[in-house]
This record gives C-alpha cells, structure tokens and sequence, in this order.
C-alpha cells in the first residue's frame, strides 16, 4: 500500500539558505496540497495542485515560497531566503477527485536555525 | 474565510465515551471532515459529513447541523491509543479546488 511520501522527513537549515521539499502523491490522484503546520495550531493551506496546473495559493505563501508539480506527479516546494518564522512541518496531501477525503504524508519538519 | 472554534483540551478515562465539538463559520459549505493527529505524525482521516445528521463508522462517529454550524465527533469505548490530537475541518465551495481549513485542534488524553 504505497501512500503519500515526503522527502526529507527533516531539514535543518540556517536562516537565508534556500530549501527545497518533494512530495509524491499516491500514484492515481490528481489533486494535490501543500499544508504547512505549527506546534498547537491546525494545518494551514497553502497551495493546491490539479494535475500540473497549480490553481489556488494562499495568501500565506509569500514571493520566497514557489511550488511547482511538472509531470502532474511529484510536486515539489521551495523555500527561497529562510527565516526563522518558516520553522514548521509542510504537509502534503493528495486527492482522487473533487468531494474525496485528502490522504496526508508523513510531512517535513523544517527547521530554520 | 470562517472562523473553527474547537476545545483545546480534553481528558477522559479509558473505556469512557467522548464528545469533541466543533463550531464553524462558512459562506459556502460544502463538507466537514474529522482527522486523528498523532504527535509528530499525518493526519488521518476519521470521518466527513455534508448532508445533517449522524455518521457511524465503529467506535467513531460523527454528527453536522449546517444549520446551526456545528458538529461534533464522538469516541466510544476509548482506548488509550485515543489520545491524540483531533481536528475538525470545513471544506468550502471553491472555483479552483477544495483546500481543508482546519481548527486548531483538540488534544485528547485518555487515562486509565
């Protein structure tokens, strides 16, 4: 049962470095999301995916964040000039469809030192 | 935008049963989801409602009034691999997709 896979698991970076997170959707769904989560606070969205075609950003995702999904299969997130207050876990999670439950991968813990 | 209002904590006793509530406002609903989040670990999914009433899945179910913009999420006969963190999300009717806004949570701790 292959699910969704994230990589790397965790990041330790200095503040102003350029970071980059890869996501790997299960295989058949073509909606894909970028969540990112902070300690006691729910996920926030950031962005969300249709096959290729990157459709929705939140406001939350800044000039240094981009996104990109070439394929419409693995989608990657990149992180431009790190701050300290970009310290969080990013989440992936993909979808078959419109009105279908979101399947979360194990998530990126970034830390911006 | 809405606004997800979910208690921050709750404790309850091992083979007790639990209600977690959850208060949502929306413009355009279009479903509500409840997700298990054990520390450092994803989310999974437990249940989704969008039509009022009652959702039975096991020890797990789940209740929406749009009306009234509630819902809560009830644990029967609860284990201590309950405790966890649940939240509560509402999916919104969207042109380009149909991101989750999630509560922040409640933590649950199941005791002996």
């Amino acid at each position: 049962d292959t699910g969704v896979s994230q990589d790397p698991r965790h990041k330790i970076t200095k503040r102003g470095q350029n970071v980059t997170f890869r996501c790997d959707p299960i295989s058949e769904h073509n909606r894909l999301y970028w969540y990112r989560q902070t300690l006691g606070q729910g996920p926030e969205f950031l962005t969300y995916f249709q096959n290729e075609a990157q459709l929705e950003k939140s406001r939350l995702l800044s000039d240094r964040f981009s996104a990109e999904r070439p394929k419409g299969s693995f989608s990657t997130l990149e992180i431009q000039r790190t701050e300290q207050g970009d310290s969080a876990m990013y989440l992936c999670a993909s979808s078959l469809g419109d009105n279908n439950e979101q399947f979360f991968g194990p998530g990126t813990r970034l830390t911006v030192l | 935008g809405q606004n997800i209002d979910q208690p921050t904590e709750m404790t309850a006793t091992e083979g007790a049963i639990v209600q977690i509530n959850c208060t949502y406002q929306t413009s355009g609903f279009n479903g509500l989801f409840w997700y298990q989040q054990h520390a450092g670990e994803a989310p999974t999914f437990l249940s989704y409602n969008v039509l009022d009433g009652l959702e039975e899945k096991g020890r797990f179910s789940s209740f929406l009034s749009r009306s009234k913009g509630y819902s809560y999420l009830l644990l029967k006969e609860l284990q201590m691999k309950d405790s966890a963190s649940y939240l509560c999300a509402v999916r919104e009717n969207s042109n380009s997709g149909y991101a989750l806004n999630f509560g922040k949570g409640t933590s649950l701790l199941v005791t002996p």
